[in-house]
């Protein structure tokens, strides 16, 4: 396992549904990540934290909202989605820059989200 | 606007040949790339990563070739097994950024026939 964790795996909502997902990161990072990929598409960033302060957004429409409480997790609150919304959602994780000479990113095994 | 691309969508070989898959960037600023490995129902795996001073890196089984001159990058597996089937990802960052912004390809899917 990578050391990052996402719940749940698969997701099923409507369209007038909140819902949240979960990533939670045991490697003591301090950079997490959320993407969105798509069948037959590169992954696309949606959210950067750093040091839990949001430091990249997008142009995510705003039924996407992240949530960094503390360094070791990240929530993305979904409500009124869209069909076209139904992706993998994939959560990572790194060090930042100046911590470490390698910051690869660390992911998760994402959510499974079909939105109908 | 910047990209990272993938030559061949998918790449088919044979259990114990060797498998190169190809990428080509274009931020000449870039100056650390990853090579990632996904499985179905997974998420991407580090494999192996090179920075832009250098341009060869080896791991076990595996080799990342960088050519800054024509910005392009593969990664060569050696002795291909089935368990290499997936999909083969690289990633461009620009490492002096404060958290590490990678900017993926589209991705080559590699199967490998027994």
């Amino acid at each position: 396992e990578t050391g990052v964790t996402q719940t749940p795996r698969h997701l099923v909502m409507g369209m007038t549904n909140k819902k949240s997902l979960k990533c939670e990161q045991h490697l003591g990072h301090n950079a997490m990540y959320w993407y969105k990929q798509s069948a037959k598409k590169p992954l696309e960033l949606m959210f950067v934290y750093s040091l839990e302060e949001r430091v990249e957004n997008n142009s995510v429409p705003s039924r996407f909202s992240p949530e960094c409480p503390n360094s070791s997790h990240l929530f993305l609150h979904l409500h009124t989605l869209q069909p076209e919304d139904s992706a993998l959602y994939l959560c990572a994780s790194s060090h930042l820059a100046g911590q470490s000479s390698y910051n690869e990113q660390f992911f998760g095994p994402g959510t499974r989200l079909t939105v109908l | 606007g910047e990209s990272v691309g993938l030559h061949l969508p998918t790449l088919s070989v044979q259990e114990g040949d060797n498998s190169i898959i190809n990428c080509a960037y274009s931020n000449s600023a870039s100056d650390y790339f990853i090579w990632y490995k996904q499985e179905s129902g997974k998420g991407p795996q580090f494999i192996i990563d090179i920075r832009s001073n250098m341009d060869k890196r080896q791991g076990q089984r595996v080799t990342v070739l960088l050519n800054k001159t024509v910005k392009h990058l593969s990664l060569q597996i050696a002795a291909t097994q089935p368990g290499d089937s997936a999909v083969y990802f690289c990633a461009e960052n620009i490492n002096n950024t404060n958290a590490g912004k990678s900017t993926f390809g589209d991705g080559t899917t590699l199967t490998v026939k027994p």
